[in-house]
């Protein structure tokens, strides 16, 4: 069964700080799907990331930074110099390979607070 | 380019009643799924259609039934209301070429209270 866990549930970090969302996820297939979103108040959820079980390349974009390992079955999102505007909840999700489906089974979230 | 728009944003109903919610998908997109959230949790799968028909669903009882029309437009049911029903509900789509994996794009989402 497929299983994502978001250990952290809150993190409070003052603005222009680093910080780690971490994400450990679970599943038997050896294609599968990554993903992260961004949950402003609004309750939109607000894509921000996709990346494939094939691909381990860390990738950079901005601010933002994800961590894929899939020796630990970990695919951990970085802000670098936090803004309050980043602050949310946000959400790690896995889809299957052979999910046509596309089942998304959804972290818990954290709920991330930018301090100004 | 619209994106996902549901409606209506946030309603109240009786413990017992029924209710409708709706979803217009993104623009070229033919594919919708309806998640549940809860408050403090993440979106629960409930069920995805294409081509009109229900095509997956998650771990939810009948009492939640949906549907798809030809414009790709989508409807979620849900029947006899529970207290346990009160949650933000999304709409999501997705266009089916290239799937599995394909990036799903939500909606704001239909706050639902039942009392």
């Amino acid at each position: 069964a497929q299983k994502v866990t978001q250990a952290q549930t809150e993190i409070s970090v003052v603005e222009k700080e680093d910080v780690t969302l971490d994400c450990v996820y679970e599943t038997r297939d050896t294609t599968y799907y990554l993903f992260w979103y961004k949950q402003p108040p609004s309750g939109e959820l607000v894509f921000l990331i996709r990346r494939n079980s094939f691909d381990e390349q860390n990738e950079i974009s901005g601010r933002y930074s994800w961590n894929f390992q899939k020796s630990t079955s970990s695919f951990n999102f970085t802000i670098t110099a936090s803004q309050v505007v980043d602050s949310a909840v946000y959400f790690c999700a896995l889809s299957e390979g052979d999910n046509y489906g596309q089942n998304f089974v959804f972290g818990p979230g954290t709920r991330l607070s930018v301090l100004p | 380019d619209a994106g996902v728009t549901q409606s209506p944003t946030h309603l109240i109903k009786t413990r017992g009643q029924q209710v409708t919610l709706r979803c217009s998908p993104k623009s070229g997109h033919d594919t919708v799924s309806w998640y549940q959230q809860a408050l403090g949790q993440g979106p629960q799968f409930i069920f995805q259609y294409y081509e009109e028909e229900e095509r997956q669903r998650g771990n939810f009882p009948d009492r939640f039934s949906g549907h798809q029309f030809p414009n790709y437009s989508s409807e979620l049911n849900v029947n006899a209301l529970l207290l346990g029903d009160s949650a933000l509900y999304l709409c999501a789509s997705s266009w089916s070429e290239g799937a599995p994996g394909n990036t799903i794009y939500f909606g704001e989402g239909s706050w639902l209270t039942v009392v």
